[in-house]
């Protein structure tokens, strides 16, 4: 298994400009998610997911999208990058609980974005 | 709400002495409490974590105790070593587990 990917793994934006960060499971995880990292300030949570068609705001969710349209991918989109979006992105997938005991979240590498 | 604070934000302890982080959550309806430990430009990695109906769980050098009444829980390492060194995250599952929500992170050193 190739766990959480997460494309691409650096980024130069410039202010105005929209991207979308690429996130791809392979362990038929349920629930995806979306955390910026920022210094001191933890991971926090940007736009999560519970299955498929299925999309909830998290702490963070101002100028971000998301779109849950398969089980694999959880693509993050920025519209109109801005430099307090400067920051660590992660993407996370675990399972539900429903069909096997473990609640583990697995993380992917991360994306790190710079916005001038 | 859906707060985790975590306590302290950084932490020196010398090698071989033990290391306790603290974490409190708001969400009385949470059950999962994982914690993850996080190297320099690294992803977080999951090192332990522990379920409502249990009050404590120990993994070789690293234990949990979860206080529901209270609602806090803590991560315990002992005879630290160098390679301990790192952030240590706390989180709790809220919104019927859907999602976690994370502390801000605690940066332990071990000096050797």
């Amino acid at each position: 298994n190739a766990g959480v990917t997460q494309t691409p793994k650096f980024q130069v934006l410039k202010t105005g400009q929209s991207m979308t960060l690429q996130c791809a499971q392979d362990m038929n995880h349920e629930y995806m998610s979306w955390y910026r990292q920022d210094p001191g300030m933890g991971l926090r949570l940007i736009h999560y997911s519970v299955g498929a068609g299925i999309t909830d705001q998290g702490e963070v969710p101002n100028g971000y999208n998301v779109s849950r349209s398969t089980t694999e991918d959880f693509p993050l989109r920025l519209l109109s990058a801005a430099p307090s979006q400067t920051s660590v992105y992660f993407c996370a997938s675990r399972a539900s609980g429903r069909a096997s005991f473990s609640y583990e979240q697995y993380f992917g590498p991360g994306t790190r974005l710079t916005v001038t | 709400g859906e707060n985790v604070e975590q306590h302290p934000s950084t932490l020196s302890v010398q090698e071989g002495d033990s290391a306790v982080i603290k974490c409190t959550y708001s969400d009385s309806a949470s059950n999962y409490f994982p914690w993850y430990k996080q190297e320099l430009g690294k992803r977080p990695q999951l090192i332990i974590d522990i379920r409502s109906n249990v009050g404590e769980k120990k993994d070789q050098r690293i234990a949990v105790t979860l206080n529901k009444t209270a609602k806090h829980f803590s991560l315990h390492i002992t005879e630290t070593q160098p390679e301990d060194s790192a952030v240590y995250f706390c989180a709790a599952s809220v919104r019927r587990g859907n999602k976690l929500v994370f502390g801000a992170g605690t940066i332990l050193r071990v000096k050797s």
